[in-house]
């Protein structure tokens, strides 16, 4: 079946503009994660949806990150003023369900913020 | 909180070699244990994972065993392919716990023929 999918695969954008990344869980997965990969901080876990609610937004780096997830499927994840240390590689992954802890993950969505 | 720490690369091994990478990890609890692989121009994968002390996961002739005692969940394989090149990533999340993945570096596995 169809994986997770993410897009765009690559976003170039000015500083100080917003971005919005979408990601498409595999269908039935009901728990969603999003992770920044970047060369200095390796992977770092942003925030977890079980439905369409978010527990902990502690992860997110700053209150310019934002996300959300409508109809227990896709999910946005929102940079406003994007800065230049926000340039990575965002990834999503979904799992059956909370308890299941095995992530499927999707190909990523490099952003670059000049 | 919660740590993983494992050998950074690249490790660098000839084709048919013993491979180990080493892996610890700091937690509560008893959390899940996990190696993924990062091959190249490809998405993360999960390679294998143990649930609770003394599992040991195995796949594509990959193994690693949950050692409570030592924290540990070192990757293993005993003899290394070519196509077996690609970052591997030791990670770990809490039992019950809605913190996603915490996840090591990763190390840069360069297999030479």
């Amino acid at each position: 079946g169809a994986g997770v999918s993410q897009s765009p695969s690559n976003k170039v954008t000015e500083k100080g503009k917003d971005v919005e990344l979408r990601c498409d869980p595999i269908s039935g997965h009901t728990a969603l994660y999003w992770y920044r990969q970047s060369l200095g901080q390796g992977l770092e876990f942003l925030i977890y949806f079980q439905g369409n609610s978010a527990p902990d937004k502690s992860g997110l780096p700053s209150d310019r990150f934002s996300a959300e997830r409508t109809g227990g499927s896709v999910s946005t994840l929102t940079i406003q003023r994007t800065q230049q240390e926000d340039s990575a590689v965002y990834l999503c992954a979904s799992s059956l369900y909370r308890e299941s802890y095995e992530q499927y993950f999707g190909p990523g969505t490099r952003l670059t913020v000049t | 909180g919660n740590s993983v720490t494992q050998m950074e690369g690249p490790v660098t091994l000839s084709e048919e070699a013993f491979l180990t990478i080493n892996c610890t990890y700091t937690a509560t609890g008893y959390p899940s244990l996990f190696w993924y692989v990062q091959y190249p121009g490809e998405g993360l994968q999960l390679l294998l994972k143990a649930t609770k002390a003394d599992d040991k996961g195995s796949n594509k002739g990959f193994e690693a065993t949950y050692r409570k005692e030592t924290t540990s969940f070192h990757l293993e394989k005993g003899s290394v392919q070519v196509s077996d090149s690609a970052v591997y990533f030791c990670a770990l999340s809490p039992r019950g716990g809605a913190d996603g993945l915490t996840f090591g570096k990763g190390t840069h596995l360069i297999i030479q023929p």
